[in-house]
């Protein structure tokens, strides 16, 4: 099965901009692939942000965004907020199923 | 409102056989794939399998192909999943998930131990 890749870690200044990434070893990532991003807090079911490359659910905060970057996929953070310190995943649709990245640590300091 | 409710979680040990159920409601049931992903303490999301709206398509995670059966009913608007041969790192939270929007349930834990 395929491996899907994202930083390990990363930090961003309150009010600041991020951008997590999510890379597939199979080449690159694409809109036939529907990235998802989850979130996940410690002690919660992890939420979706976005599904299908860019689009938000209900309850996603409008400086989260998702699109397609160099190749892979990508989750913008515009104006950072502590609360938005977490775990965020990555998934990607392949023909034989389904694979979730590793995680990115976000720090919000 | 979309939920999903997990249940048949619980300790069994190595070897050992377990069924989860998913009852889902406030949406149409028979017209999305759903997926179960599982956490290990301390670890990551690992999606295990998924099936199609009418269940005549299923695919698994190579962790668990061969030990882990996907179905559903769609009469009864739920999903389950039969887990036999468990072994100590199929220990983890099991999440019932709907494949499209991602809504997910809070979750299951099964423990494999003797």
């Amino acid at each position: 099965q395929a491996v899907v890749t994202q930083e390990p870690s990363l930090t961003v200044s309150p009010g600041g901009t991020v951008t997590l990434t999510c890379d597939s070893s199979t080449g690159a990532v694409t809109s036939v692939h529907y990235p998802y991003w989850f979130q996940q807090k410690p002690g919660q079911a992890p939420r979706t942000l976005i599904y299908d490359t860019s689009n938000k659910q209900a309850w996603t905060p409008a400086r989260f965004s998702g699109s397609l970057l160099g190749g892979k996929a990508a989750l913008t953070l515009s104006g950072a907020q502590p609360e938005d310190e977490a775990e965020y995943y990555c998934l990607l649709t392949y023909s034989a199923g389904r694979v979730f990245g590793g995680g990115t640590k976000l720090t919000v300091l | 409102e979309v939920q999903l409710v997990e249940s048949g979680g619980g300790l069994v040990q190595p070897g050992g056989s377990l069924r989860l159920s998913c009852a889902a409601s406030g949406f149409t049931f028979n017209i999305y794939w759903m997926s179960w992903v599982r956490q290990a303490p301390g670890k990551g999301l690992e999606w295990v399998a998924n099936i199609k709206e009418d269940g005549s398509e299923k695919h698994y995670a190579d962790s668990v192909k061969g030990r882990f059966t996907i179905s559903r009913d769609n009469a009864k608007n739920s999903m389950y999943l039969q887990m036999n041969s468990l072994r100590a790192e199929d220990t983890a939270v099991y999440f019932c998930a709907r494949d499209y929007e991602g809504y997910w349930g809070q979750g299951t834990l099964v423990t494999v131990s003797s």
